[in-house]
Order: C-alpha cells, then sequence, then structure tokens
C-alpha cells in the first residue's frame, strides 16, 4: 500500500517562502512522477504541479509558474515543493499525489498538509 | 486551461442508482478520471481510463465516456458513498498539464 506523508505546511505572510516534502514509502518511488494538488478551504480540487520520474521533465499550473518550484530526490523518496511569492489565495491543503501508469492522474493522495498564507 | 463541468449536486435515495455527468471538449481526447473525497480526507481515485476501476473499489462504482461527456455511475447507492465526487483529465490547451471538474456533491436521502 503506497505510502505519502506530507510537511512543511504552516503560516506565512504574504510574500513569504515555504518548502513542502513529501516522504513515499511501499513502491519504487524513482519509477513514478509525482504531482502536487491543492485544495483552498471549502473549494474544489486545483493541480498544482508534476515532475516526472527523471526529474527533468516538470510542468506547472499558470497560476503557480515562476513562483513555486517542484523538485524530487530519489535517493530520500522526497518529493519538494519550493513556494516562493506566496499569495492570500495560495491558502489551500496541498496533497502529494503518485502518478498512476501514465502521468496524467493520480494513483495515490498523501493526507495533505495546510498552508495558510495572511499577515 | 480547459474546464470539466460537472453538476454541483446529486441526490439519491439509498438503493437507488446515481449518475454524475462530466462535460469538456478535452474528454473527446483524453481519458476521464474520477475521485471520490469525504470530509477531511484525502481524494480517493476510484474510476480510471474511463471506465476501469482500481482494486479494492466496490463493483457498484462505474464509469462510461461518449463524445465530450464522462459519466460515473452508482449502482444501489449506499449511506456511506456520500461524498464529493471530482473528475478530472488532461488538459486539452495545455500540454502535460490536468484540470478537474468543479465537483459534484452526492447526498443520500
Amino acid at each position: 500500500q503506497v505510502h505519502l506523508v506530507e510537511s512543511g505546511g504552516g503560516v506565512v505572510q504574504p510574500g513569504g517562502s515555504l518548502r513542502l516534502s513529501c516522504v513515499a514509502s511501499r513502491f519504487p518511488f524513482s519509477g513514478y512522477g509525482m504531482h502536487w494538488v491543492r485544495q483552498a478551504p471549502g473549494k474544489g480540487l486545483e493541480w498544482v504541479a508534476f515532475i516526472g520520474f527523471d526529474v527533468n521533465n516538470k510542468e506547472y499550473a499558470d497560476s503557480v509558474k515562476g513562483r513555486f518550484t517542484i523538485s524530487r530526490d530519489n535517493s530520500k523518496n522526497t518529493l519538494f515543493l519550493q513556494m516562493n511569492s506566496l499569495r492570500p489565495e495560495d491558502t489551500a491543503v496541498y496533497y502529494c499525489a503518485k502518478a498512476g501508469t501514465t502521468w496524467d492522474y493520480f494513483d495515490s493522495w498523501g493526507q495533505g498538509t495546510l498552508v495558510t498564507v495572511s499577515s | 486551461s480547459s474546464e470539466l463541468t460537472q453538476p454541483p449536486s446529486v441526490s439519491v435515495s439509498p438503493g437507488q442508482t446515481a449518475r454524475i455527468t462530466c462535460s469538456a471538449d478535452a474528454l473527446s481526447k483524453h481519458f476521464a478520471y474520477w475521485y471520490q473525497q469525504k470530509p477531511g480526507q484525502a481524494p480517493l481515485l476510484i474510476i480510471f481510463k474511463d471506465s476501469e476501476r482500481p482494486s479494492g473499489i466496490p463493483e457498484r462504482f462505474s464509469g462510461s465516456s461518449s463524445g465530450t461527456t464522462a459519466t460515473l455511475t452508482i449502482s444501489g447507492v449506499q449511506a456511506e458513498d456520500e461524498a464529493d465526487y471530482y473528475c478530472q483529465s488532461a488538459d486539452s490547451s495545455e500540454t502535460d498539464h490536468v484540470t478537474f471538474g468543479g465537483g459534484t456533491k452526492l447526498t443520500v436521502l
């Protein structure tokens, strides 16, 4: 059973930075693409970013492009999301999710970490 | 980015069949995926590639897709099926992007 555990969330002021981590276990992490998906309070799901298994393929939603950076350390089975220039509208629960047999869906999710951007 | 359109809410009585639709031009070219999310929990994949069911997902959940509309069908709805359901697909206007529908709240009366 895939296990994904996010951490790093918290309260940050507008314009600030935060780095999220997601530790993966119980599957061959280096062989799968990974995503970040977020959910604002009381709202729907929003895809944030994707990184391929070989780290060279990265994609971002327009809403975060140029501010967020997705990365991974396959030696530590860990996914990261560096978030800079944070805005109040970035307030959300951030989930890491494992890509399925193709890159374009999510077959396992972590429990999420809450990021609150507020002064 | 393209948008996937879902009804905001669907209500059914226990034992009845619930159908939740998802519409977008992208669905004529890309697979539909469905997720169930209960309050305070992470989403759970229940249908992939239009109609495939992951192991452990009850047979009462099924999916289909035709043209620009995908449909999630829950046969013999149970009280425990009350949840938010999201469809998802690849974005037809942006390569290597994905998009979600707005979500449908299923209420079991």
